[in-house]
């Protein structure tokens, strides 16, 4: 079946920082992406469409200089957050869906420490 | 805009059975279901398109009432590997957006 991946699953960075966060889709090509953030013990939190060749999508309150979206090949999209600080501390997870419908497919989720 | 689960919380006996509900306030194109364990990532359950039906999955199901935009998650005889936090996703469109409910935690104890 059809597999997202994430890389990094665990980062700790200095508060300042600007961390990197990759989505991979392994064996199928994925147009839009999508990325959430979970605070625990919550919810998924939709923060952002990544569209491959062109800007993301971010969802109202989502900071779009905080978190850089790029989605510039067809199985890759990266989150960058900027600037990190610890209220940024947070589980970052990201999905895509193969042929455009259907079930969504989640990464295995990066957590985020800033201290 | 998000929709809501109930109940927030579950404590259930192995072999007991639990429904878990969604609500949603806007027209839905589909329902997915998912399961969180702690740490992990969530892993799908099944998806529900606009159309009312009901899915199965061994001791799992699902229906989605189109009308009234509500979908119930039932989970008979429950096993140990039951718990976890279950989350609804729902989409307006075709989309791929999903905009997921608060949660139910669910406990099975032996």
């Amino acid at each position: 079946g059809a597999v997202v991946s994430q890389h990094p699953s665990r980062v700790i960075c200095k508060s300042g920082t600007s961390v990197k966060i990759e989505c991979r889709s392994l064996d199928f090509q994925a147009t839009t992406m999508f990325w959430y953030r979970q605070f625990p013990k919550k919810s998924l939190m939709l923060m952002a469409t990544s569209n491959e060749g062109s800007k993301a999508t971010y969802e109202q309150g989502v900071e779009k200089d905080k978190f850089l979206i790029n989605h510039a090949s067809l199985t890759l999209s990266t989150l960058t957050v900027t600037s990190a600080h610890p209220e940024d501390s947070s589980f970052y997870i990201c999905s895509a869906r193969d042929r455009g419908f259907g079930e969504l497919f989640f990464g295995e989720g990066s957590r985020l420490t800033v201290l | 805009q998000q929709p809501v689960q109930s109940p927030q919380a579950v404590i259930l006996r192995e072999g007991e059975d639990a429904v878990i509900n969604c609500s949603s306030s806007k027209a839905l194109y589909s329902v997915h279901w998912y399961r969180q364990k702690h740490g992990e990532a969530p892993v799908f359950l099944m998806i529900l398109l606009k159309g009312g039906e009901q899915k199965g999955h061994e001791k799992i199901s699902a229906s989605f009432n189109e009308k009234k935009q509500q979908s119930s998650l039932y989970l008979t005889a429950s096993q140990l590997s039951y718990s976890g936090t279950y989350f609804c996703g729902t989409e307006t469109g075709n989309t791929g957006k999903l905009i997921f409910g608060q949660g139910t935690t669910l406990q099975v104890k032996p």
